[in-house]
């Protein structure tokens, strides 16, 4: 049950686009299509933005987008606003009920 | 409007117990697995455990199991955590989160707040 691997930080400008890595195994990302993102910010609770590798949920902004190629899944932000800016995190399946395994999270600053 | 509520955080002493409660309002509680998730200060996100529907199936990380119970109530539309034998390093905000689809944790609670320090 190790953590998913994610870049600390990343950053952009307003308008521009920024894509974040979540790295895992064969035993959870690259095994499955169950990897969803969270967005949150500070001092509140996490909200789901991607789910099932590249499916939005209802009212998230489709400048969000997921993507996945082998154990490696990705977040891409488009178009860039001020209050994107937050910590983000992977989540993936890791077979059956018995674990999910977060990502340690992304700071994405708007410059 | 769909929503969980935790409770029952607060300080305890290293080896002490803690029972963190969730209630649920706004839909159909026992249709949905449940899971706590914590989150220590400064750091990333962890799932701690779910719990089937009818509370026939329960997963644990590896880091809790034997100390920590996971139940539910589905007539008081209610999710609970036992925490037994706490450690320094469980001190961090727990939110109860239900899970839509395999993986997806559509609905999130505000967070109860847990302290193991002496």
């Amino acid at each position: 049950q190790s953590a998913l691997t994610q870049p600390r930080s990343v950053s952009g400008s307003p308008g521009q686009s920024v894509t974040i890595s979540c790295t895992g195994t064969s035993s959870d990302v690259g095994g499955y299509n169950y990897v969803s993102w969270y967005q949150q910010h500070p001092g509140k609770a996490p909200k789901l933005m991607i789910y099932d590798v590249s499916k939005r949920p209802s009212g998230v902004p489709d400048r969000f987008s997921g993507s996945k190629s082998g154990n490696t899944a990705s977040l891409t932000i488009s178009g860039l606003q001020a209050e994107d800016e937050a910590d983000y995190y992977c989540c993936s399946y890791a077979g059956s009920y018995t674990s999910r395994v977060f990502g340690g999270g992304t700071k994405l600053t708007v410059l | 409007e769909v929503q969980l509520v935790e409770s029952g955080g607060g300080l305890v002493q290293p080896g002490g117990s803690l029972r963190l409660s969730c209630a649920a309002s706004g839909f159909t509680f026992s249709s949905y697995w449940m899971s706590w998730v914590r989150q220590a200060p400064g750091k990333g996100l962890e799932w701690v455990a779910n719990i089937k529907q009818d509370g026939s199936e329960k997963y644990y990380v590896d880091s809790v199991k034997g100390r920590f119970t996971i139940s539910r109530d589905n007539a008081k539309n209610s999710l609970y955590l036992q925490m037994n034998s706490l450690r320094a390093e469980d001190t961090a905000v727990y939110y109860c989160a239900r899970e839509d689809r395999p993986n997806a944790f559509d609905i999130w609670g505000q967070g109860t707040m847990v302290t193991v320090s002496s």
